[in-house]
């Protein structure tokens, strides 16, 4: 079982929101770690979004506009990354990511399709 | 301005060896951690590895030791990925990112445009 799993696709309206999940592994509490998310679009290298553990440990990479925001949702064992008033040039694949037993594990990522 | 610059695409043979460069720009090389990943055709992001500025030491993921190489020079402000006895599976585009690590917290702040590497007879 990967340690984090992703949705593969998500479609979403322009102006919308988007809420993306990134599943920890049975065994591991994401409570315990900081989630830490990337856009990618098509031919380019990531971009590295935002890192959330919680609202009093968070950084947002500079430049990436306040609508993208992390949460967790324990019940689900998973970080979430937000995307309010989707816009077209959001279209991209996300991927979440932890620091896990001195490694970096990386989410299969989700595509994003504005339409 | 940091910026971070691959070299160009590569086409190399089975067996053949190939050194990717990361040059950095606005900042010198031997202050920030550098960490390689390796993204194949079409699939996710998988860790390499990084390297540390102090002591030049590398760290390799598993799935990334004996036939990979990190490494740095100071003096041209580059670090290089050199992987040898090249296989069809090492086709990938290469990146190399910054660790901004502020003493409790790794974040990749500045990332290479990445380097096509392509294996084939």
């Amino acid at each position: 079982q990967p340690v984090l799993t992703q949705p593969t696709s998500l479609s979403a309206s322009p102006g919308a929101s988007a809420t993306f999940t990134c599943t920890l592994r049975s065994g591991l509490n994401v409570g315990t770690y900081r989630i830490y998310w990337y856009q990618q679009k098509p031919g380019s290298p990531p971009r590295s979004l935002l890192r959330y553990k919680s609202d009093s440990d968070k950084k947002q990479g500079s430049g990436v506009p306040s609508r993208f925001s992390g949460s967790k949702d324990a019940s689900i064992n998973a970080g979430l990354l937000f995307i309010s008033g989707l816009q077209s040039e959001d279209e991209a694949d996300y991927f979440c990511a932890i620091w896990y037993t001195s490694t970096w594990a990386f989410g299969g990522g989700t595509k994003l399709t504005v339409l | 301005q940091v910026q971070l610059v691959q070299s160009g695409s590569e086409l190399k043979k089975p067996g053949a060896s190939v050194k990717v460069s990361c040059k950095a720009s606005g900042y010198t090389i031997s202050s920030h951690a550098m960490n390689w990943v390796r993204q194949a055709p079409g699939q996710g992001l998988e860790w390499m590895g990084w390297i540390n500025p102090s002591t030049g030491k590398p760290t390799y993921a598993q799935g990334f030791t004996g036939r990979f190489v990190f490494s740095l020079d100071p003096s041209v402000n580059t670090a290089y990925l050199q992987i040898s006895s090249l296989q069809a599976e090492d086709t990938a585009v290469y990146y190399c990112m910054r660790d901004n690590y502020d003493g409790t917290d790794s974040f990749f702040d500045y990332w290479g445009q990445g380097t096509l590497v392509t294996v084939s007879s």
